[in-house]
């Protein structure tokens, strides 16, 4: 079946420090790959998205790329701000195998200090 | 669109008491999730919808629990009895067959006591 594991956390940086969340997954078909945040008191929304191999996601400075290879999705941002301070999880979807269906990794949660 | 509506925002109950949370997922999509969130055990899936049918309820976690999605604009998770175990917000999410990104409501939050 497919899976995702993600670094554990929790992650607590200074800000304008690089961020590395690490995103592994094993999937039977040909998935899309997510990265959800989750801000306190709010519901998951997609940061970004790639959707076959080599493809780069990016967006609010946030970067992952799509690595077949090594099956990985590493989270990366060269400079991180307070208002990042959040929980991520790393996801993948394989519409050849199911409807939709979101497997999730655990979440890391991240603190950005001033 | 206003996104994925759920409700209550916040539920507070006894336990034993009948709990029924709401969802509206996004038009035109055609999948529909139920979630779970605790600190103990993270994001867990309890259901899942395809067109208004249910695929995948291996994480319910017990009869108390039940979900229906009677037409394409609407479902209910069902708990009842009510546990203090039961305690956790309740995410409904929504996606569509080309994109499979899982739009999420703000969730509910239930507190049984």
């Amino acid at each position: 079946g497919n899976s995702v594991t993600q670094m554990e956390g929790p992650v607590t940086l200074s800000e304008e420090a690089f961020l590395t969340i690490n995103c592994t997954y094993t999937a039977t078909g040909y998935p899309s790959l997510f990265w959800y945040v989750q801000y306190p008191g709010e519901g998951l929304q997609l940061l970004l998205k790639a959707t076959k191999a080599d493809d780069k996601g990016s967006n609010k400075g946030f970067e992952a790329t799509y690595r077949k290879e090594t099956t990985s999705f590493h989270l990366e941002k060269g400079s991180v701000q307070v208002s990042d301070s959040a929980v991520y999880f790393c996801a993948l979807s394989d519409l050849s195998t199911n409807a939709g269906k979101s497997t999730f990794g655990d979440g890391t949660t991240l603190t950005v200090k001033p | 669109d206003a996104g994925v509506i759920q409700s209550p925002r916040h539920e507070v109950t006894e336990m034993g008491q009948e709990v029924t949370l709401r969802c509206k997922p996004i038009s035109g999509h055609n999948s529909l999730f139920w979630y779970r969130q605790t600190m103990m055990r993270g994001l867990e899936l309890l259901i899942y919808f395809n067109n208004n049918v249910p695929i995948d309820d291996s994480g319910m976690p017990e009869d108390r629990f039940s979900a229906k999605m009677p037409n394409a604009s609407f479902s209910t998770l069902k708990i009842q009895p009510s546990e203090p175990r039961d305690s956790a917000v309740y995410f409904c999410a929504s996606s569509d067959r080309e994109n499979t990104e899982a739009f999420f409501g703000q969730g509910t939050r239930l507190t049984v006591v």
